[in-house]
């Protein structure tokens, strides 16, 4: 069975403080991995998709990356406002997405 | 421009009664999908449609949980005899495949609680 798993579940930042969240995977034939953005309350919101080793993309503070087993997603200098639940996502053969558990990521001023 | 939207937000009922969601999805998307999520963690998938047809269900969708896409367009979810187990965020995506880089939109939600 495909597995996500991210790390760290809870992650605390000062603002400025750059720092990275991991998104690891077990699947057979990537079909891409997915990055999404979830505020409390709401549904997630889309950031990301990379679809080969060694892709990177960004946005703003963010910027993923892929490699062969595993996705990170690098802050920099993270403001407030970037505070959010953070999830990582494969596509399964069946079409849906297998979701990671998220890390929770909080910015202080 | 529209996103998904799903109606209602925030569901309170009493266990043992039946709730509907209905989620519209963006027009012109064919793959309507619904995932459940609990507190702490990612959402889990739950059933998807391509236009009208329900291609796969998971085995987290007992026989108390339906759901249809008549015409293709908007779906509707329903849970009969709810329990308090159900009590999670239902959240509906959409997308439009198959394009090689597929990727789901998703809705605000629908947050349920069963008393």
């Amino acid at each position: 069975e495909d597995q996500v798993t991210q790390s760290p579940e809870a992650l605390r930042l000062q603002e400025g403080e750059s720092s990275s969240l991991n998104c690891s995977y077990t699947v057979s034939g990537l079909r891409g991995l997915f990055w999404y953005r979830q505020d409390p309350g709401k549904g997630p919101e889309f950031l990301f998709t990379l679809y080969s080793a060694g892709e990177e993309k960004e946005k703003e503070r963010l910027k993923a990356t892929l490699t062969k087993k595993e996705s990170f997603l690098h802050i920099t200098a993270p403001k407030p406002e970037d505070s959010a639940t953070y999830l990582c996502a494969v596509p399964e053969d069946n079409n849906d997405m297998r979701f990671g558990a998220g890390t929770r990521l909080t910015v202080k001023p | 421009d529209t996103g998904v939207s799903q109606d209602p937000r925030h569901k309170i009922t009493k266990r043992g009664q039946n709730v509907t969601f209905r989620c519209d999805p963006i027009s012109e998307h064919n793959r309507l999908y619904w995932y459940r999520q609990t507190l702490g963690q990612g959402p889990e998938f739950l059933t998807y449609f391509q236009n009208e047809a329900q291609l796969e269900k998971s085995r987290l969708l007992s026989d108390r949980f339906s759901a249809e896409r008549p015409k293709g367009s908007f779906s509707t979810l329903e849970i009969q005899r709810t329990e308090q187990g159900d009590s999670a965020m239902y959240l509906c995506a959409s997308s439009l495949a198959p394009t090689g880089q597929e990727t789901q939109y998703f809705g605000p939600g629908t947050r349920l609680l069963v008393l």
